[in-house]
């Protein structure tokens, strides 16, 4: 089973709009990343953020955890067309290297 | 980051027969996790694969099934065996970058099964 759900499941925006997902999971953890995944096929690392870190900024991309909730949200700012993709957040639980991945967010972002 | 060679990129199978995937890693990596993605859903775990030992099956996956290769430390093979429709999903390896815990992807393959 999935260790964590994100929502919205889909979400569609018009350029230079900002998209949010926002992700839940279920245990304890070292890290939460983010992926993208474009048509279906290999993952591209997007943003680790560690258990102890409440917030990280890469380039348009701001990532916030908070640990009590067991949750984390993902913010796209000024989305281009070329940020369209399936986003995932991943887990790593202590102990385990292997990634637990949420459900994903498919964003359709219109030009 | 991890440069990963996934091969074959997609197949179409008939029922029954298997499929042997490959995954050719351009530096050494100790742990390579082999990861499936049916139609329109996430990634789910399949097994972790350790040079020198077995591999280790995630719940609901079986070696009978999922026979998995590591016969060095740059390469492994994944085999979807005696194949059925319902094994038409993405199959994906990945290996870890120890010095920041990121996760590298081959690119996937896409297998159809008939």
């Amino acid at each position: 089973s999935q260790q964590g759900e994100e929502d919205p499941q889909a979400l569609s925006i018009q350029e230079g709009e900002n998209a949010t997902m926002n992700c839940s999971y279920k245990t304890s953890i070292n890290n939460l990343q983010w992926y993208r995944q474009n048509s279906g096929r290999g993952l591209v690392h997007l943003i680790l953020i560690r258990s102890n870190e409440r917030e990280k900024h890469s380039g348009r991309l701001r990532v916030t955890l908070d640990t009590s909730k067991k949750s984390s949200s993902l913010l796209i700012t000024a989305s281009r067309a070329a940020d369209t993709a399936s986003y995932f957040c991943a887990t790593s639980p202590p102990g385990r290297r292997a990634l637990t991945f949420g459900s994903g967010t498919r964003l359709q972002v219109q030009p | 980051s991890a440069v990963i060679s996934q091969k074959p990129s997609r197949d179409i199978c008939q029922r029954g027969t298997s499929l042997t995937i490959q995954c050719q890693v351009d530096s050494q990596v100790t742990m390579m996790f082999w990861y499936r993605q049916q139609p329109g859903q996430s990634l789910t775990l399949i097994a972790t694969a350790n040079q020198g030992s077995e591999a280790t099956y995630e719940s609901g996956f079986v070696i009978d099934k999922f026979p998995i290769s590591r016969p060095n430390l740059t390469f492994s093979t994944l085999t979807v065996s005696n194949m059925s429709p319902e094994d038409s999903s993405i199959y994906l390896c990945s290996v870890v970058d120890r010095r920041n815990e990121k996760l590298f992807f081959g690119s996937g393959t896409q297998l159809s099964v008939l």
